[in-house]
């Protein structure tokens, strides 16, 4: 792994259905993101996690949530799919919070019908 | 939040330079000013940031104005993988509250 990997790189869901999109990264960054990006939009933050065992809400965090069980990973899970959850869901970290550069992994594309 | 204002898109020729405005005359003196892209189909990925001096490095210049209140980002030959949208983010370096806000950003077409 170099960098950060996202899975699935798409998926297509069912209103209503749990779904778990899985981030995980290898520079030993503690803080780590997620953001949704829609047409029109930019990128919105949804979570954010500062360090291993904290994590924090974003701009738009309903329906959504995270854990940071550990560095590497932070997996952002959809308890119940709604439709206005379709989007590209990109992961990000960072060496801390407030670093100035973070690093954005490839994207999930999301669809939830 | 201190907001950032960009054309929607601009238009290049390969090899040529490039300016990408960006106003934000509400900036704080604690605000850094960030530049990202994000290449079709991909994730945002980091160009270059700064306080107030102008910035170098090896995928671009950054021209901060005295007053701060607005910024150009210089791709000094511009290729055909040049073509992103661009992103201009105020953002005050560390605290709890720290975070990038992407707005619309400017669409860099680059023409061969």
């Amino acid at each position: 792994i170099a960098g950060i990997t996202q899975a699935p790189t798409s998926q297509i869901l069912a209103a209503g259905r749990r779904m778990t999109l899985r981030c995980t990264q290898d520079m030993r960054h503690n803080a780590m993101y997620w953001y949704r990006q829609d047409l029109g939009l930019g990128l919105r933050l949804i979570h954010y996690s500062n360090t291993a065992g904290t994590t924090g809400k974003g701009e738009v965090p309903d329906g959504y949530s995270v854990s940071r069980a550990n560095t590497d990973d932070f997996p952002l899970t959809l308890a119940s799919a709604v439709p206005s959850q379709t989007s590209v869901y990109f992961c990000a970290s960072s060496p801390r919070r407030g670093y100035n550069e973070q690093f954005f992994g490839p994207g999930t594309r999301l669809t939830v019908l | 939040d201190a907001k950032t204002t960009q054309p929607n898109s601009m238009e290049s020729n390969e090899e040529e330079p490039v300016h990408l405005p960006c106003n934000h005359s509400t900036i704080s003196g604690t605000d850094y000013i960030h530049w990202y892209r994000q290449l079709p189909s991909q994730g945002p990925e980091y160009v270059i940031h700064g306080l107030t001096s102008n910035v170098n490095n090896r995928m671009a210049s950054l021209a901060i104005a005295e007053d701060r209140k607005s910024s150009t980002l210089i791709l000094h030959r511009a290729t055909l993988r040049d073509a992103a949208v661009y992103y201009c983010i105020l953002s005050a370096s560390g605290g709890s509250n720290y975070k990038l806000t992407f707005g619309k950003g400017t669409l860099l077409t680059v023409n061969p």
